[in-house]
């Protein structure tokens, strides 16, 4: 079983929806994070967090750690949202350095 | 931009070969994470250099190793090159240490075995 999982593994939607992606994870964790990938390969961060909700743009990710789940949240999604999006955990046992677990990714289709 | 600079872009090489792919951080962070990420396996932590100094290991094969100089710029070494290397090669810096800080990535090095 993957420390780290992701629903869904692929989603299309149209222009101007709501989106949400989840992610669950069976680790301990000093962070989570929400990565970007667009096609051409390059990875963006968008968010770390430990705790709560930010938000930025756009996006919104929350975390909960009691039940071991975060969800990122696009709002009036855009074509130019079309990416994967990968969340990645730090874990917090011991011998881990702050690098990451990550989960499959969730591609990410918006049609105009 | 995030900074982190990777070269070369692209590599092809046939099996049995070695082959050295070179990261510099952003100015000012000490940790050079290296990762891969494959159609099969997904991205993978491989090693992880904080100031010169190995820190951690994850699925590196003993086939490949890593260094990372007193400039701060990583090298990943990949020797005896098998068709299942193939993969994109990232590596990622942070300000480092042992508190989580954010990961900024480079552009990343595409590896075609042949």
């Amino acid at each position: 079983k993957n420390e780290v999982e992701q629903s869904p593994q692929n989603l299309t939607a149209q222009e101007g929806e709501f989106i949400t992606i989840n992610c669950s994870y069976s680790v301990g964790i000093s962070a989570l994070h929400w990565l970007q990938q667009h096609p051409g390969g390059g990875i963006v961060s968008l968010f770390m967090l430990s705790s709560g909700k930010k938000k930025h743009g756009r996006l919104i990710a929350t975390i909960n750690i009691q039940e071991k789940h975060s969800s990122l949240h696009i709002t009036a999604s855009h074509p130019r949202d079309s990416a994967v999006y990968i969340c990645a955990v730090t874990p917090n046992y011991g011998g881990s350095q702050g690098n990451l677990i990550f989960g499959k990714g969730t591609k990410l289709s918006v049609k105009p | 931009d995030s900074g982190v600079t990777q070269t070369p872009k692209h590599l092809i090489t046939a099996t049995g070969q070695r082959v050295t792919l070179r990261c510099s951080p952003r100015s000012g962070d000490l940790s050079v994470y290296w990762y891969q990420q494959s159609l099969d396996q997904g991205l993978q932590f491989l090693i992880h250099y904080y100031n010169g100094e190995e820190r951690a290991k994850g699925n590196i094969l003993e086939r490949f190793s890593a260094q990372q100089f007193p400039d701060l710029h990583s090298e990943l070494n990949l020797s005896s090159l098998e068709l299942g290397d193939s993969a994109l090669y990232f590596c990622a810096s942070s300000v480092g240490g042992r508190a989580v800080y954010e990961q900024y990535f480079g552009p990343g090095t595409r590896l075609t075995v042949t």
